[in-house]
Parts: structure tokens; C-alpha cells; sequence
């Protein structure tokens, strides 16, 4: 069935680069989607990449895409203690019979000093 | 501002006490969704709205449920709450329906979430 697979935990140096993976499912999805939820706020989309791209780059970030592999990654440069939240990878796909946006559990990503 | 709004932000309740959380966007979105987010699952969808008064389940439906009788409002009842429905729930609306192969007309905004605790 369709899936979304994320690490759960992720702890990194302000200053320093952070990845967040992903893998998915659902090869035939047009769009890949990061959403942002800080805490105590609902989901705010991050980015999203189209899948005719290998790379997308928005200042600080940038969205790596393999379609082979079905990998996606979130790179944040210069991580900063503003950038400690969850980051859900999402894929539009069909599951249960109808179109759905499926998430991925959340990496949590804290930052320290 | 376009956005979309829950209400309550908390809410603590008791068992079988009907609650009502609301849900309202003003980007005259055609599709709209409820979610409950838990540690570890990720969000599951628990109903969606394609339109006015077009409503289905999603993957969590049981002790739900819900209505859309304006294209702006889609409000999530729990007739009779229980512990295990304890969670963060948060309200999505996007212009268009989901679908794979569209653009950013499908995009979901997500209101602020609202954390029931039912005891």
C-alpha cells in the first residue's frame, strides 16, 4: 500500500546543515510536499518540489528528489534554533480508493547550541 | 487574511459529553478535511468534503462525525467522546480535491489545531 517513511528524531548544532529523509511509495506522484509544525501550531507548508525536478533550492533550503530510489530530502543550511519543529514529508496518492494526501510520521528536529 | 481557523484551541472533556470543535476558511475552498495527528502515526484523515453537502470518510471515521452545509464551515462532532479519541486535531481546506497528478491548486492549508483530552 501507499507509504511514507520518515526518521523520527533528528538533533543537530545551531550553525550546522540538517537533513531530513524521507521515502515514498506512490511513484506516480506529480508533487512532494514538506510541511513545518512548530509547537503548539498546525502545519505549514514548507515546500514542495515537482517530480521532473532533481533539486530544488529555496533560500536556506533545498529539496533533493530520486525518483529510482523514491527519496526525498530536506536540507536546511545554517540551522537555527528557529528551525527546531516536526517535518512531515507528504505525497498525494491513492489509498483506500480515493486521492488522499499521505503524511510520514514527523522528524522531529531539534536544534542546540 | 487568508486562513483557516479551528475552535477551541483545548478542550478538555469528560466521556460521552458531545463536543463540536469547528473549522472555517475564507479562500473559498471547495475541499476541506479533518486530521488527527497522534505520536508516531503521522496525521490520518478522518472525514473529507469535496463540496457543500458532499461528505465521505477517510481512515479513522468511528465515533465522528461531520457536516458541510456552508462551502466555508465543516465542523467535526464527537456525539459521544471517548478517552481514545484524546489526540490534536486539525482542520485542512485546499481549492481543489486531492489528485496525484495536479499542481498547487490542491495544496492543503491547515488551521491551528485543536488538542482534545477526553478523560
Amino acid at each position: 500500500g501507499e507509504d511514507v517513511e520518515q526518521s523520527l528524531f533528528l538533533s543537530v548544532r545551531e550553525g550546522d546543515s540538517s537533513v531530513i529523509n524521507c521515502t515514498y511509495t506512490d511513484s506516480s506522484s506529480t508533487y512532494l510536499y514538506w510541511y513545518k509544525q512548530e509547537p503548539g501550531a498546525g502545519l505549514q507548508l514548507l515546500t514542495y518540489i515537482f517530480s521532473n525536478m532533481d533539486m530544488k533550492q529555496d533560500q536556506r533550503l533545498t529539496v533533493l528528489l530520486n525518483k529510482k530510489d523514491k527519496h526525498l530530502s530536506l536540507r536546511i543550511a545554517d540551522t537555527q534554533t528557529g528551525d527546531s519543529a516536526i517535518y512531515f514529508c507528504a505525497e498525494y496518492s491513492i489509498s483506500g480508493g480515493y486521492n488522499k494526501l499521505i503524511f510520514g510520521a514527523g522528524t522531529r528536529l531539534a536544534v542546540h547550541p | 487574511e487568508a486562513q483557516v481557523t479551528q475552535n477551541p484551541r483545548y478542550l478538555i472533556t469528560v466521556t460521552g459529553k458531545k463536543l463540536t470543535v469547528t473549522c472555517s476558511q475564507n479562500m473559498n475552498h471547495e475541499y476541506m478535511s479533518w486530521y488527527r495527528q497522534d505520536p508516531g502515526l503521522g496525521l490520518r484523515q478522518i472525514y473529507y468534503s469535496m463540496n457543500v453537502e458532499v461528505t465521505d470518510k477517510g481512515d479513522v471515521p468511528e465515533g465522528y462525525k461531520v457536516s458541510r452545509k456552508e462551502k466555508r464551515n465543516f465542523p467535526l462532532i464527537l456525539e459521544s467522546p471517548s478517552p481514545n479519541q484524546t489526540s490534536l486535531y486539525f482542520c485542512a481546506s485546499s481549492l481543489k480535491p486531492p489528485d496525484r497528478l495536479a499542481g498547487v491548486l490542491n495544496t492543503q492549508y491547515f488551521g491551528p489545531g485543536t488538542r482534545l483530552t477526553v478523560l
